[in-house]
């Protein structure tokens, strides 16, 4: 099974300012096989990123992915109140598939 | 409007049985994988199961291996878990998602339906 391990665990911000997320994975993601999620509270989670760094219909390009093999990234370049919430990176390229533990993003 | 709504949940006996539903709108189902995933209050994402368009691949958590079991029924554009011998630890709220065609993450999910084991 691949291991998603995110960090921060919670990251605390002002709007405006620029967020790195980050997700390791214990083997190497198969053909950038990774998505990052948003889910705020009561609220299905929300596709961001798919295939490391392609962004999902809708999604601002404030918000970008990069990286491949073991580490990946979201970067969200200039924070607006609505991007405060859970984010979850995912591996579907091996199964079982698996999610990270998530890093939580708060308003500073 | 795409749309995936989750029924079936409910209050259930540990080493009962119970079977939830993904009525899908919206889309043409039959082209896309589906999956399972479920997530205890305040807690992660863990995923379930998974099928693809024609059921020819089907994908289980080593969590739930054995009990539950993923259908689909394309002509009702309707997916299904069924889950058999459950557990206090299967008490969660459980989504179905849609995938994106090959390499795609899974861009529509529903709402979820709240299963609690309890006796």
């Amino acid at each position: 099974e691949i291991v998603l391990t995110q960090s921060p665990g919670t990251l605390s911000l002002s709007p405006g300012e620029r967020a790195t997320l980050s997700c390791r994975a214990s083997q190497s993601v198969s053909s950038s096989f990774l998505a990052w999620y948003q889910q705020k509270p009561g609220q299905a989670p929300r596709l961001l990123i798919y295939g490391a760094f392609v962004r999902a219909t809708g999604i601002p390009d404030r918000f970008s992915g990069s990286g491949s093999g073991t580490d990946f990234t979201l970067t969200i370049s200039r924070l607006e109140p609505e991007d405060f919430a859970v984010y979850y990176c995912q591996q579907y390229g091996r199964s079982p598939i698996t999610f990270g533990q998530g890093t939580r993003l708060e308003i500073k | 409007e795409v749309q995936l709504v989750e029924s079936g949940g409910g209050l259930v006996q540990p080493g009962r049985s119970l079977r939830l539903s993904c009525a899908a709108s919206g889309f043409k189902f039959d082209d896309y994988a589906m999956h399972w995933v479920r997530q205890v209050p305040g807690k992660g994402l863990e995923w379930v199961s998974g099928i693809s368009w024609n059921s020819g691949s089907i994908g289980y958590a080593d969590s739930v291996k054995g009990r539950f079991t993923i259908s689909r029924d394309n002509a009702k554009k309707s997916l299904y878990l069924e889950m058999n011998s459950l557990r206090a630890e299967d008490t969660a709220l459980y989504y179905c998602a849609k995938e994106i065609a090959a390499a795609g993450g899974w861009d529509v999910w529903g709402q979820g339906t709240t299963v609690t084991v309890s006796s």
